[in-house]
């Protein structure tokens, strides 16, 4: 299977802290992606990354990629509790026609 | 800024029956998706569509199901005979070629 999976499964940290999540995959890919899905709601779209990109900033987002361990890293500094939410990775192939997601990692910011 | 909408928000109907979930992409993207989340599971792939017609699909999506783009806007998937197994979250994605895919909001599907 492509699918990418995440860990950790759950994380809890305190507000100001940073949150790492990592993801795996197995197969090569155009790029990946992490989205954020709050409970119940749909899926929000928070940064791409392509395959021939090593790291990439989005405000608080900072995302890694390193395609010769088929992995990638999320990480969130100075977490505010609206951070709480599933955060997925989901990979694409070349032919880009569909998306594989990890399982997701849980992130629980206590304010 | 444009987003990707999904009406309704909650279906719920009996199971053997039929149920079109509609979808409005992001008006200038190409590529349509349906995925679908289990309660508390993966979001899994279904079906990608492209220049009218099915680019892939996955094992998920058998003869029950199928997917429209009757008009210029809107997206659908039908499912025939709606069974228990399939109550679920079903999103919809759009993206511009090689792009970000857009989700929409889901419409929760209960089957009874």
């Amino acid at each position: 299977s492509q699918q990418g999976e995440e860990d950790p499964q759950a994380l809890s940290i305190q507000e100001g802290e940073n949150a790492t999540m990592n993801c795996s995959y197995k197969t090569s890919i155009n790029n990946l992606q992490w989205y954020r899905q709050n409970s119940g709601r749909g899926l929000v779209h928070l940064i791409l990354i392509r395959s021939n990109e090593r790291e990439k900033h989005s405000g608080r987002l900072r995302v890694t990629l390193d395609t010769s361990k088929k992995s990638s890293s999320l990480l969130i500094t100075a977490s505010r509790a609206a951070d709480t939410a599933s955060y997925f990775c989901a990979t694409a192939l070349y032919n880009f026609n569909k998306f594989y997601f990890g399982s997701g990692t849980k992130l629980n910011v206590k304010p | 800024e444009p987003e990707v909408t999904q009406t309704p928000s909650h279906q719920v109907t009996q199971m053997g029956q039929e149920v079109i979930l509609r979808c409005v992409p992001i008006s200038n993207h190409l590529y349509f998706y349906w995925y679908r989340q289990i309660l508390g599971q993966k979001v899994e792939f279904l079906v990608s569509f492209y220049n009218n017609e099915i680019s892939e699909k996955s094992e998920i999506f058998d003869d029950q199901f199928s997917v429209e783009r009757p008009d210029g806007s809107n997206f659908t998937l039908k499912i025939r005979s709606t069974k228990l197994e399939d109550s679920a979250m079903y999103f919809c994605a759009s993206s511009a070629l090689q792009n970000t895919q857009y989700f929409g909001p889901g419409t929760r599907l209960t089957v009874l």
